[in-house]
């Protein structure tokens, strides 16, 4: 049973330019998240999808920053126009239907994307 | 909405001793606690998780306490070993407008001297 599969898992982009990052969650986990690292911090909030639905969207920049979830294939966070501050590693989390009383997460290996 | 803090950020022990971690969280209505140990360029890997209903659970070398009333809970880890050597993050799971999500900590950075 493989894990969450995140793709590529490093990208170089120049400022300017388009990120697109994958993510295929666990076999039977109908929901994804999206989280951003930067060096030495923690976890941040992103975006919280189902399929073909964006449940929150909260953690995510208004501008440059899309995610969506289809009813076939991966999910995608793109960035478009990528500045420096952009470079981080991006880490995207599976779960089975979330329950009020917990939500086991489990992640993938990251995307480390560089703008230079 | 809900904070998680965490330390300390960064727990030198030396092989064969404990190590704990420890949080607090703010919204009183947070109901499960994961943690997360997270190895040099590795996503972040479930290793124990509290809910609410107890104040403690056990697995093996690791334990995880909680104290609801005064919402904290911590993470022991005995009989280190120099590979727990890594990043430790705890989070608490809350409930928002319809939406689940984790609010992880800081992260502690925990090396194990051989």
């Amino acid at each position: 049973n493989a894990g969450v599969m995140q793709n590529p898992r490093h990208l170089v982009r120049r400022r300017g330019q388009e990120a697109r990052l994958r993510c295929s969650p666990m076999k039977g986990h109908s929901h994804v998240y999206w989280y951003r690292q930067l060096p030495e911090e923690g976890l941040k909030f992103m975006v919280y999808l189902q399929k073909e639905n964006i449940i929150d969207e909260s953690g995510m920049p208004k501008e440059r920053f899309s995610a969506e979830f289809p009813k076939e294939g991966p999910s995608i966070l793109r960035i478009q126009q990528v500045v420096r501050g952009d470079s981080a590693a991006y880490f995207c989390a599976s779960s089975p239907p979330a329950r009020s009383s917990y939500n086991e997460q489990f992640f993938g290996p990251g995307t480390r994307l560089t703008v230079l | 909405g809900e904070n998680v803090e965490q330390h300390p950020s960064t727990l030198s022990v030396q092989e064969g001793d404990s190590a704990v971690i420890k949080c607090t969280y703010s919204d009183s209505a947070s109901n499960y606690f994961p943690w997360y140990k997270q190895e040099l360029g590795k996503g972040p890997q479930l290793i124990i998780d509290i809910r609410s209903n107890v104040g403690e659970k056990k697995d093996q070398r690791i334990a995880v306490t909680l104290n609801k009333t005064a919402k904290h809970f911590s993470l022991h880890i005995t009989e280190t070993q120099p590979e727990d050597s890594a990043v430790y993050f705890c989070a608490a799971f809350t409930v928002m407008d319809s939406s689940y999500k984790l609010i992880f900590g800081s992260g502690t950075r925990l090396l194990v001297r051989p």
